[in-house]
């Protein structure tokens, strides 16, 4: 079955770039469209990219994503990064040899 | 604006069995699938099963296949989840999401309602 992993924890000071990946276990990452969740302590997530590299209406354009085929992952890229951007992120795929929805193990980004 | 809000979250036995909806406004329910998420405490996002707009295509998770079912009434925009012969392992935070325009993403998440578990 299609696995994706994420590192456990990064840290970054404020207004610097942070990369978190989300390696794809077998087959080709851009099979299926990656999607990025933020999820703040207590509260539920909220898409912060699909369909690998589109932004909601309302997330600033600090939040990027990207597919890297070569390395069959993908990329959440944070800029000037905020104290506010402290929180958990989840990559997100589909896994079509099983119709089954994939989540990343989530990683705790720290901003100090 | 969007809106998912989940209820019928609780205390149940193992063994037991419990029923949580979603009621979604904002947007034209019938038109979009929905999915179910959850979290156990501390842990990281479980998809638990997925349902079509029309209801014609279903999937779970294997962990919960053959014990929850997944529906939805478009007249009354409400989605459910009926989880039989719940486990210990249950316990979690039960979300809502709907997908976006493309099906794999779970584009909008309700605040989630408490599953717990427990003897």
């Amino acid at each position: 079955n299609f696995m994706l992993t994420q590192p456990h924890s990064v840290s970054e000071s404020p207004g610097k770039t942070v990369t978190i990946s989300c390696t794809g276990s077998s087959g080709s990452i851009a099979s299926n469209y990656v999607q990025w969740y933020q999820q703040r302590p207590g509260s539920a997530p909220t898409t912060v990219i699909y369909e690998d590299n589109q932004r909601p209406s309302g997330v600033p354009d600090r939040f990027s994503g990207s597919i890297d085929s070569s390395s069959n992952s993908a990329s959440l890229t944070i800029s000037g990064l905020k104290t506010e951007d402290e929180a958990d992120y989840y990559c997100q795929s589909y896994d079509s040899s099983n119709s089954n929805w994939v989540f990343g193990g989530g990683t705790k980004l720290t901003v100090l | 604006e969007v809106q998912l809000v989940e209820s019928g979250g609780g205390l149940v036995q193992p063994g037991g069995s419990l029923r949580l909806s979603c009621a979604a406004s904002g947007f034209t329910f019938s038109s979009y699938s929905m999915n179910w998420v959850r979290q156990a405490p501390g842990k990281g996002l479980e998809w638990v099963s997925y349902i079509s707009s029309s209801s014609s295509t279903i999937y779970y998770a294997d962990s919960v296949k053959g014990r929850f079912t997944i529906s939805r009434d478009n007249a009354k925009n409400s989605l459910y989840l009926q989880m039989n012969s719940l486990r210990d392992e249950d316990t979690a935070v039960y979300y809502c999401a709907r997908a976006g325009n493309s099906v794999v993403a779970l584009y909008y998440w309700g605040q989630g309602t408490l599953v717990t578990v427990s003897s």
